[in-house]
């Protein structure tokens, strides 16, 4: 089935050290969202990406899609502590497919 | 606050038990999701409601069913509970015409 992987799995950085998290799909996506989950919380929307080369950022995330649209990133310039949790790339359900998670890059920022 | 409600927040349980999990999706959204999440991983995708008719289904065991109700809010039942279905079990709501989806805080379920 298809499936949607995610690395690193975990990720140890030092503050101010960039960060970057890779989505990889066997299939073209339709499109892609990220995701952010603190430690003990629940996931929370961050970016969708629709077009083909897609580049959007907020602030010091900067989120990619690929030319073929079959990989994304999401990069973190100068990490800090506030950024710790996991983050997930995701293909939402759409024309009643279900949604489709990656596992998840957990990132551990050392002060 | 993401407007999404689960109840309860946390549940203890036994071996061959069955319980019920609630959730009310934010004013407006018509689909809700139902996600299980095992310690320190990935979210898993058990099922999909769209406005009272189910519409997509993940890897969701043949013990657990849901369904969502007319005023749109949902439950999870599980039942012939194992130790394994120990987990988070997350609500989630979208919009119509957006896959965005927004989380509740979820229901840490223990069985023991």
């Amino acid at each position: 089935g298809q499936q949607v992987m995610q690395i690193p799995q975990y990720q140890h950085v030092q503050e101010g050290e960039d960060f970057t998290t890779y989505c990889n799909s066997s299939t073209t996506l339709s499109n892609i969202q990220w995701y952010k989950q603190r430690p003990g919380g629940h996931p929370v929307f961050l970016i969708q990406l629709v077009k083909s080369g897609e580049v959007k950022k907020q602030k010091r995330l900067t989120f990619q899609f690929g030319e073929a649209k079959k990989n994304s990133s999401l990069h973190i310039t100068a990490t800090q502590t506030t950024d710790v949790g996991t983050y997930f790339c995701a293909e939402p359900n759409t024309g009643g497919f279900k949604t489709i998670f990656g596992a998840g890059t957990r990132l551990f920022v050392k002060a | 606050d993401s407007g999404v409600t689960q109840t309860p927040k946390h549940l203890i349980t036994a071996t061959g038990q069955r319980v019920t999990l609630r959730c009310s999706p934010r004013s407006g959204d018509l689909s809700v999701y139902w996600y299980q999440q095992s310690l320190d991983q990935g979210l898993q995708f058990l099922i999909q409601y769209y406005n009272g008719e189910e519409r997509a289904k993940g890897n969701i065991l043949e013990r657990f069913s849901a369904q969502q109700f007319p005023d749109l809010h949902s439950e999870l039942n599980l039942s012939s509970l194992e130790l394994g279905d120990s987990a988070l079990y997350f609500c989630a709501s979208s919009g119509p015409g957006t896959g965005t989806q927004y989380f509740g805080p979820g229901t840490r379920l223990l069985v023991l």
